[in-house]
């Protein structure tokens, strides 16, 4: 069964500092992979997605993911923060072709990040 | 392209009564997702619907259901509301089968309180 696990529900960085979000999954197929985004009161728009091609993806607003088969994960990082990065961040999980997962997705529980000036 | 609309977005109701949710994916899009979103339990997988047909469904009380129609506009219905049904109920639409890893691009959300 799949499942996603967000390690920190919170997480403060200063402007201007590496953010680093951590992401950890369990699959029994190889999966698709995603990181979203939701500012208040919006939905999810989506950061990056692994999709079996490059390990490195890279995504919108300065953001990038590594896929690391070898430790389960798939972190989040960008080099520099920026005030309007402030938003809660989900990683997700997909088994997208295979009998009893079509078009679901599961999600972590979510981390909140805050940028402080 | 417009992206994918939800109505209504916020919704007050009272205990017992039913609620429809309405969503018009993506013009092209054949697949809509629902998914309930809440402090507690996260985002949680509702059920998919393409060509009119539920395609999965998650772990939810028959309370919950949904419908496509042929225009690929979905609709979800909780009847006998409960407190705890107080939630964002996000609709996802996609390509549909066929095309790979379908990307899910999401709507607003629809607001429910139930009193």
């Amino acid at each position: 069964a799949q499942s996603v696990t967000q390690l920190g529900s919170h997480v403060s960085v200063s402007e201007g500092a590496l953010v680093l979000l951590r992401c950890n999954y369990s699959s029994s197929v190889p999966p698709y992979l995603f990181w979203y985004v939701q500012y208040p009161n919006q939905g999810l728009q989506l950061l990056l997605k692994y999709t079996s091609a490059a390990t490195l993806v890279k995504g919108i607003n300065g953001f990038e993911a590594e896929f690391k088969k070898s430790e389960t994960s798939f972190h989040l990082t960008k080099p520099s923060a920026h005030m309007s990065d402030a938003a809660e961040y989900f990683c997700a999980v997909s088994e997208e072709g295979w009998a009893d997962n079509t078009g679901k997705l599961i999600f972590g529980q979510g981390t909140t990040l805050q940028v402080k000036p | 392209k417009a992206g994918v609309t939800q109505t209504p977005r916020y919704l007050i109701k009272t205990r017992g009564q039913q609620v429809t949710l309405s969503c018009s994916p993506i013009s092209g899009h054949r697949s809509v997702s629902w998914y309930q979103q809440t402090p507690g339990q996260g985002l949680q997988f509702l059920f998919e619907y393409f060509s009119e047909t539920q395609r999965n469904k998650g772990n939810f009380p028959g309370r919950f259901s949904g419908r496509q129609f042929s225009n690929s506009r979905s609709e979800m219905n909780v009847s006998t509301l409960e407190l705890g049904d107080s939630a964002l109920y996000l609709c996802a639409s996609s390509l549909g089968p066929g095309q790979g890893y379908n990307e899910q691009f999401f709507g607003p959300g629809t607001r429910l309180t139930v009193l």
